[in-house]
C-alpha cells in the first residue's frame, strides 16, 4: 500500500539525549515536512523539503535538525538543545514544486521526555 | 507572517444537525487545504480548495479568496465526524502550509 509512515509511535527521550525520528513514504513525492503539535493547538512547521538534498528551516526550527539523503525518507532529530520537546511530531509529502497540491500526513510520532 | 482563524474553537452537535465552520486569512495564499484530525491524531485530507466551492458527500466547500475566507459546511453530522478540522493556508512566496488552531467538533449521538 502507498503511504507514509512514522516510527515509532512512542517515544521516550532523557534529559540531554538526542533522539531521531522516522518518516517514509513510498508515494514518490518530492516535497516533505515536518510539524510539531502541542496539546489543543493547530501544527507548527519545523523543516521541509522540496527535494533531495536541499531542505529548508521552518517557524520553529531550534533544536532540531533533519536531512534529506534518499527521496522516500526525511528522518527529524530532536537535539538536547529543544527545552521542550514533549510533543506530536507529523511528517507529510506532497507531490512535487507546485503550489495546487495536497499534503498527505503520517500517522504521527508522540515524544515525551522522563 | 499570516494570520489563521478559525471559528468557532469548540463546537458540540446533536447527530444530524448541520454546521458551518470558518477560516479567516490574513493575506493572499496560493492554496488552502481543510484537514480532519480523528481522535488518535490522524490528519486527514478534505479539500484543496483555493477558490471557489467543492462538494464530497456531506461535506463542502466555499473559498472566497478576495475576501480572504473560506467556509467548511457539515450536513447531517454523524459522530463519526468528531475531531479536530484544521485549516491550511500556503501564503504567496512561501512553499509550506501554515495552520489555524481548529475548529473541535463532538457530535452526539
Amino acid at each position: 500500500d502507498g503511504g507514509i509512515t512514522q516510527s515509532p509511535k512512542y517515544l521516550f527521550r532523557k534529559e540531554g539525549q538526542n533522539v531521531t525520528l522516522s518518516c517514509e513514504q513510498n508515494l514518490n513525492h518530492d516535497a516533505m515536512y515536518w510539524y510539531r503539535q502541542d496539546p489543543g493547538q493547530g501544527l507548527r512547521l519545523i523543516y521541509y523539503s522540496q527535494i533531495v538534498n536541499d531542505f529548508q528551516k521552518g517557524d520553529i526550527a531550534e533544536g532540531y535538525s533533519v536531512s534529506r539523503e534518499k527521496k522516500e525518507s526525511f528522518p527529524l532529530t530532536v537535539t538536547s538543545a529543544q527545552k521542550n520537546p514533549t510533543a506530536f511530531y507529523l511528517c507529510a509529502s506532497s507531490p512535487g514544486l507546485a503550489a495546487q497540491e495536497t499534503q498527505y500526513f503520517g500517522p504521527g510520532t508522540r515524544l515525551l521526555v522522563l | 507572517g499570516i494570520q489563521v482563524e478559525q471559528s468557532p474553537p469548540d463546537l458540540i452537535l446533536q447527530e444530524g444537525a448541520n454546521s458551518t465552520l470558518r477560516c479567516n486569512f490574513s493575506d493572499s495564499v496560493n492554496n488552502l487545504q481543510w484537514f480532519h484530525q480523528n481522535p488518535w491524531g490522524q490528519l486527514i485530507n478534505l479539500f484543496y480548495i483555493p477558490s471557489g466551492t467543492k462538494q464530497n458527500g456531506r461535506l463542502s466547500a466555499t473559498t472566497v479568496a478576495t475576501e480572504r475566507y473560506s467556509l467548511l459546511y457539515i450536513s447531517s453530522s454523524q459522530t463519526t465526524d468528531s475531531g479536530v478540522y484544521f485549516c491550511a493556508v500556503e501564503p504567496t512566496g512561501r512553499r509550506a502550509l501554515t495552520f489555524g488552531s481548529g475548529t473541535r467538533l463532538q457530535v452526539q449521538p
